[in-house]
Formats: C-alpha cells, structure tokens, sequence
C-alpha cells in the first residue's frame, strides 16, 4: 500500500485559502488519491478523489502534481466550520480498503 | 437518506461483559466497513463485507470480537468478553461501488463510543 506524508497541523485565518499538502510518492498507477476529513466527534466525511487531472467540486479542489507523487487540497475559502483532521488517503477504486494515517489537524481562526 | 444508522450511540459496560454495536448501512450500498478509533492507533479498519460475505477480518483484534452481516440492511459487531482496552468509538461505513468509474467513496455513521470500565 501506497504510504502518505501530511505535516500534522496548520493554521488558517477565516475567509482565506487553505492548502493542505500530501506526499503520496509510492503511489501506484491505478491509485486514486482521495480526501476526507473529521470534525471532531463525527465520522469521517469524503471530499474529493482524484487519479491525474485535478478536480473540483462543491466542497474544495483538488491538484495533482504530474508525476503523481504529490496533491494540495485546497479549502478556496475557510470558514470555522472547516476546523477539522484532514486525510489524503491512496485508494484503488477496487476494494474500497482505504487506510486512513495521521492527517494534518486544520485550525481556521478567526 | 438517512445516512448510515449506528446504535447505540453511547455505550458504558464493565469488563466481562458482552458488547453488541449495530449499523445499519445505505440503502443499496454493497460494502459495509468497521472502523476503531482511539487517541493511541488512529483509525483502523477491523473487518469489511461484500454483498454481505466478509471480504477482510485481518484488522479484527483478537477472537473476542466478532462481525456478522445477516443480511444487505444490517451488521453487527460484538465484543465478547469485553476489556477495558477495548474503549474506544466505533464506526460503521458503507459504499457503492461504480466499477466503471472506479470511485470508493464511504460514508460514515456517527459511532459509537465505548467505554468498558
């Protein structure tokens, strides 16, 4: 299985953008690379995935690097709401395994 | 929808004694998954069913705990004897998959939080 690296925790002022990194360079060809996040208390919730080309949706984008070794989720406009563990998870789109690390802690602040 | 349904919510017992988590997965959705969460491992994957039928127990901790899926709507886990070690919250997930556009995006249930004095 494909290992990811996040940095632990970042910072971000409300109403900014935030970035989040992961390193996915063991990523195989087939490997989707998804997104989710938990606020505190809650279950888990999907973001986006992706495979080569970025995406978009309603929730945040995602950009993958060309060699595929790396993405930035990017929240456009944080609100506090947004305070939560962000996951960059490697997934293969077959059985659904999904393994789930330490994330990056994102701390919107006012 | 109502999203998936865990029970109960919160649940406090004392060492000894048998646990029994319920979930009640999507409507239509194919794959249900266990997770564990603790402050110490994260979360973890326990065990996860296919059309019903358990694809993967390698996470499951040790004998005493146990998964069934009887039937497409309903799944439960069991703690039996349960330790305190075994505090933790629970979580039920359940997918679709669209094989075609190969996408696995689960969704969680609430949890629940045990806690085994």
């Amino acid at each position: 299985d494909a290992k990811t690296t996040q940095p632990p925790s970042m910072d971000c002022a409300e109403g900014r953008a935030a970035n989040l990194p992961c390193n996915h360079s063991t990523i195989s060809g087939n490997e989707y690379v998804y997104w989710y996040r938990q606020i505190h208390s809650q279950g888990p919730q999907y973001i986006i995935h992706g495979l080569k080309n970025n995406e978009t949706n309603e929730m945040a984008s995602l950009i993958i690097t060309e060699d595929r070794k790396s993405s930035t989720l990017i929240l456009p406009h944080a609100t506090l709401r947004d305070t939560a563990v962000y996951y960059c998870i490697p997934g293969s789109g077959n059985t659904g395994k999904l393994i789930f690390g330490q994330g990056t802690t994102l701390q919107v602040k006012p | 929808d109502a999203g998936v349904i865990q029970s109960p919510r919160h649940e406090v017992t004392e060492m000894g004694q048998e646990v029994t988590l319920r979930c009640k997965p999507i409507s239509g959705h194919d794959y249900l998954f266990w997770y564990r969460q603790t402050m110490m491992r994260g979360l973890e994957l326990l065990i996860y069913f296919n059309n019903n039928v358990p694809i993967d127990d390698s996470g499951m901790p040790e004998d005493r705990f146990s998964a069934k899926m009887p039937n497409a709507s309903f799944s439960t886990l069991k703690i039996q004897p349960s330790e305190p070690r075994d505090s933790a919250v629970y979580f039920c997930a359940s997918s679709s998959f669209k094989r075609g556009a190969r996408t696995d995006t689960q969704y969680f249930g609430p949890g629940t939080r045990l806690t085994v004095l």
